[in-house]
C-alpha cells in the first residue's frame, strides 16, 4: 500500500537558519512520482517541485533543495537561510504510475513556523 | 491566465442535507481531482475526473459523488451530511499524459462547516 510519512509535525526556527522536513515514502510500484507542496496561512496548496522515481539527482532552486534517496525511500526538503515568508504547512506527496489516474497521497504534513 | 477557482468560499449545512461544490480548473486542464482536508490533516483523495468520467476514486462512500462537464468544469455533491464531512474541499486540475503524472494546481478551496 503506498504511505507518506512526515514524521515531524512542527519545526520552528529563527531567520536565517537552515531547516530540513522530512519526508519518507511506501510504494510497490516501481514507477512513481514525489512531489512537495507549500500551504500557506490562505489555504491553497502551491507546487514546489516534482521527481520521479527514475531520476535520484539532487535538485536545487533559490533557497530550497530536495534530496531524493530510494535506498532509503526519502525524499526531504532543505530551507536554506529561512525568511517569515517560509512560515506555512509543508506536504509531501506520492502518486503511482501504475493506477488508473493521477491521485496524490500526501503526508499530514510538517507546520513550519520562522520568527524574526 | 485564470488558475483554478472554486465555488462558494464558504459553505454552512445542516446534518442530513445534501451539497454541491463547483470548480473550473486551469485553462488548458482536463482533468479534475476532489480532495477532502480536515484540520490538522493532509489532503486525501476523493476522486478524479476525466472526459467526463469518474476515471480514480478514494476511499470515499457513495454519498460523495461527482461529474464532469464539457467546459472540463466538475461538480462534487455530498449527500446525506455528516458532522465529520466538515473540513475544506479542495479542486486540483491537471493536464492527462498517458505515461506521466503531471502536477496538479490546487484551488483555494470551499471551507463546509456542518452543524
Amino acid at each position: 500500500a503506498q504511505k507518506v510519512t512526515q514524521a515531524q509535525t512542527e519545526i520552528s526556527v529563527v531567520e536565517k537558519e537552515d531547516v530540513t522536513l522530512d519526508c519518507v515514502y511506501e510504494t510497490r510500484d516501481t514507477t512513481y512520482y514525489l512531489f512537495w507542496y507549500k500551504q500557506p496561512p490562505s489555504g491553497e496548496l502551491v507546487f514546489l517541485i516534482r521527481r520521479n522515481s527514475f531520476d535520484e539527482q539532487n535538485e536545487i532552486s533559490g533557497r530550497y533543495s530536495w534530496n531524493f534517496q530510494k535506498s532509503t525511500s526519502s525524499f526531504n526538503f532543505t530551507i536554506t537561510a529561512s525568511q517569515v515568508v517560509d512560515s506555512a504547512v509543508y506536504f509531501c506527496a506520492l502518486s503511482e504510475a501504475g493506477q488508473a489516474g493521477t491521485a496524490l497521497i500526501f503526508g499530514k504534513g510538517t507546520t513550519l513556523s520562522v520568527s524574526s | 491566465d485564470a488558475g483554478v477557482t472554486q465555488s462558494p468560499t464558504h459553505l454552512i449545512k445542516t446534518r442530513g442535507q445534501q451539497v454541491t461544490l463547483r470548480c473550473s480548473p486551469k485553462s488548458g486542464h482536463d482533468t479534475v481531482s476532489w480532495y477532502q482536508q480536515a484540520l490538522g490533516q493532509g489532503p486525501q483523495f476523493i476522486f478524479q475526473y476525466y472526459e467526463e468520467e469518474e476515471r480514480q476514486r478514494g476511499n470515499f462512500p457513495d454519498r460523495f459523488s461527482g461529474h464532469q462537464f464539457p467546459n472540463y468544469s466538475s461538480e462534487l455533491n455530498v449527500n446525506a451530511l455528516l458532522l465529520g464531512d466538515s473540513a475544506l474541499y479542495l479542486c486540483a486540475s491537471s493536464l492527462a499524459y498517458r505515461d506521466n503524472s503531471y502536477e496538479q494546481y490546487f484551488g483555494p478551496g470551499t471551507r463546509l462547516t456542518v452543524t
